[in-house]
């Protein structure tokens, strides 16, 4: 079975601190995705990763892609408070069934001013 | 241009009773989807619809119903609610027509909160 795993679950920062957000899985993915969900609407995409090691920048947020395509990583530098909301992993279910995707649980973040 | 679109935005059933959740998506995809969000739990796929006429379960598809009323609606039935029920309901569209590719974008609609009591 595929799974995501994200981790944290909850994460509450100052404005101008540093994280890290991490989604695993035992299961090779052809790609990850990871969408941000502000309160109140639905997830917006914010990157596809689909090259092992890749890394995308997207202003302050960093995405990295694993080696060997089984993790992601999301990077904020010097967090704001418009950065708060759940932010969640994605990846296509094994043969791209339809388009179907695997979404982690999320991480829910929390940027006090 | 409107996106995903999704009524009502709220809704306060009795157990037993029925409803329909309306989705409706003007970007010209082909697949629709429906999902369910509980906290903790990410998104959980309930059915999907990979073209007009055809749809199929997705991990959670008990106590629920789909129709594909044409390429732009997606519609989702609770025939006889539960308090299992009770969660925010996303509605999805992805892909242009003829392709379907492993990195499409999902648009989601902005959700229906249903309470069931």
């Amino acid at each position: 079975t595929q799974l995501l795993e994200q981790s944290p679950q909850f994460l509450s920062i100052q404005e101008g601190e540093n994280l890290t957000v991490y989604c695993n899985s035992s299961s090779v993915f052809s790609s990850l995705q990871w969408y941000r969900q502000e309160p109140g609407e639905g997830p917006v995409l914010l990157v596809t990763v689909v090259t092992g090691g890749e890394v995308k920048k997207l202003k302050r947020l960093t995405f990295q892609f694993g080696d060997a395509r089984k993790d992601s990583s999301l990077h904020i530098t010097a967090a704001q408070p418009g950065d708060t909301g759940l932010y969640l992993c994605a990846g296509p279910r094994v043969y791209n069934q339809g388009g179907k995707l695997i979404f982690g649980q999320g991480t829910e973040l929390s940027v006090k001013p | 241009n409107a996106g995903v679109t999704q009524t009502p935005k709220f809704q306060v059933l009795k157990t037993g009773q029925s409803m329909t959740l309306q989705c409706a998506q003007d970007m010209n995809h082909n697949s629709m989807y429906w999902y369910r969000q509980d906290p903790g739990m990410g998104l959980r796929l309930i059915y999907y619809s990979a073209s007009e006429g055809t749809t199929d379960k997705g991990e959670v598809p008990n106590g629920y119903n789909v129709s594909r009323l044409n390429k732009r609606e997606f519609s989702l039935r609770l025939e006889s609610a539960a308090p299992s029920q009770t969660s925010v309901y996303f509605c999805a569209s992805s892909g242009i027509s003829g392709r379907v590719a492993i990195t499409d974008t999902q648009y989601f609609g902005p959700g229906t909160r249903l309470t069931v009591l």
